[in-house]
């Protein structure tokens, strides 16, 4: 099975400034997608970002990032130039590229304040 | 609808009460998903369909809970005789399928918010 583990239970920037978040993932294998998914005080779950496991290149959009280290199996996400309403809890997620719809895994979430 | 609707957005009941949470996905969306959110936690999946059958009802904490899903559109999870550490956020979500490619974004409602006393 799939784990998906986020060391940092929260996290707060300045605004204007960077912040990381890491994640690391236990998979044997070798098709996946990973995910951030955002979720503020409103609770519905927003994607950040997505990354497929075979491209090498890492995904970008907007002001975040991510740092894809396969053999590593590290997953970090960056926010550049943070902005108060990236005041969110953040989720890693995996999913098995093999099994078609199959579920998403979650971390356990990394709660980011920024402050002004 | 635009987006993915749950009801009731906040159910408050007594122990040992049933309960039934609504999801109404995006139209269109072949497959969904229910996952519960504990407080201050991660998600839990739950349960997954793909149209009206369900492939994946691995994570279906105990036999008080079920979910079905009819006509390939709305779901409703069940959950009897509910317990105090059944109180979380019930979390649905909806994503597309397409033919064999997966789109991997999963779209999700707002949860309903249940607690028992």
């Amino acid at each position: 099975a799939q784990t998906v583990t986020q060391s940092q239970p929260e996290m707060s920037v300045q605004e204007a400034e960077t912040v990381t978040l890491s994640c690391t993932y236990d998979t044997s294998e070798s098709n996946y997608y990973l995910f951030w998914y955002k979720q503020p005080p409103s609770r519905q779950m927003i994607l950040v970002i997505r990354q497929e496991a075979y491209k090498q290149q890492n995904a970008t959009e907007n002001r975040f990032s991510v740092n894809f280290q396969k053999a590593a199996k590290s997953f970090s996400l960056k926010i550049s130039d943070s902005q108060l309403g990236d005041t969110a809890m953040y989720f890693c997620a995996f999913m098995n590229g093999q099994a078609a719809g199959n579920k998403l895994t979650f971390g356990g979430g990394t709660r980011v304040l920024v402050k002004p | 609808g635009a987006g993915v609707s749950q009801s009731p957005s906040n159910k408050v009941t007594e122990k040992g009460k049933d309960v039934e949470l609504r999801c109404d996905p995006i139209s269109g969306h072949t497959a969904l998903y229910w996952y519960r959110q504990s407080l201050g936690q991660g998600l839990e999946f739950l349960i997954y369909f793909q149209g009206n059958s369900a492939p994946d009802k691995s994570g279906l904490p105990s036999d008080r809970f079920s979910a079905e899903r009819t006509g390939g559109s709305v779901s409703t999870l069940t959950i009897q005789r509910t317990q105090q550490e059944d109180s979380a956020v019930y979390l649905c979500a909806s994503s597309e399928k397409g033919q064999g490619v997966i789109t991997g974004e999963l779209f999700f409602g707002e949860g309903s918010r249940l607690t028992v006393l």
